[in-house]
């Protein structure tokens, strides 16, 4: 147990549906990262968030939207899905930001859309 | 633009040493990371190069080269565990890590 827990593990859901993944962090850390990784591919930074705000973005579609609440749990949103989205979404958390200390990744929710 | 290249697989026999290169061209740079992951598992963090020059935890080892823009991840006496995929990864700015496509590692007995 990584300390990251991630739910649900599994979802199958159909196209043009909304879901919502839950994230809560390794407790002290206030860094939440989303990413994205497709069948045999690499990870896709999604969005990060520190402390309750969002710190960065990378290729997240407007489809797709996340926050991170005060007891620092973070929800990533999708909706409107297509098939595409299918995937391994990993949340992962961090201490801090501005040095690389090491995330500890959650055991990712898998999504399926049919 | 930004790009992370890794040999897609590598294979090996027990006890052999195995190099695992990336070459890395971002805007920005904060550090190299290597991450391991097991088939259907979460990725979990190996090592971390900030500066020039060779890192050791146990039988891993990285090495980062700022100047060529190139790091390795090497593995020394392997195991059967130790199949799996690799992925470096650097941080492009304090907010941000950015990872490779992943080398797939297999160890043969």
């Amino acid at each position: 147990d990584s300390g990251v827990t991630q739910t649900p593990k599994h979802l199958i859901t159909a196209t043009g549906q909304r879901v919502t993944l839950r994230c809560s962090p390794r407790s002290g850390d206030l860094s939440v990262y989303w990413y994205q990784q497709s069948l045999d591919q690499g990870l896709q930074f999604l969005i990060h968030y520190y402390n309750g705000e969002e710190r960065a973005k990378g290729n997240i579609l407007e489809r797709f939207s996340a926050q991170q609440f005060p007891d620092l749990h973070s929800e990533l949103n999708l909706s409107s899905l297509e098939l595409g989205d299918s995937a391994l979404y990993f949340c992962a958390s961090s201490l801090r930001v501005g040095r690389d200390y090491g995330y500890t990744f959650g055991s990712g929710t898998r999504l399926t859309v049919v | 633009g930004q790009s992370l290249e890794q040999p897609s697989e590598v294979t090996a026999v027990e006890g052999a040493i195995v190099q695992i290169n990336c070459t890395y061209q971002t805007s920005g740079f904060y550090g190299l990371s290597w991450y391991q992951q097991h088939d259907g598992g979460a990725p979990t963090f190996l090592s971390y190069n900030a500066l020039d020059g060779l890192e050791e935890t146990g039988r891993f080892s990285s090495f980062l080269s700022r100047s060529d823009s190139y790091g390795y991840l090497l593995l020394q006496e392997l195991q059967m565990k130790d199949s799996a995929s690799y992925f470096c990864a650097v941080g492009q700015n304090t907010d941000k890590l950015i990872f490779g496509t992943g080398t797939r590692l297999q160890v043969f007995p």
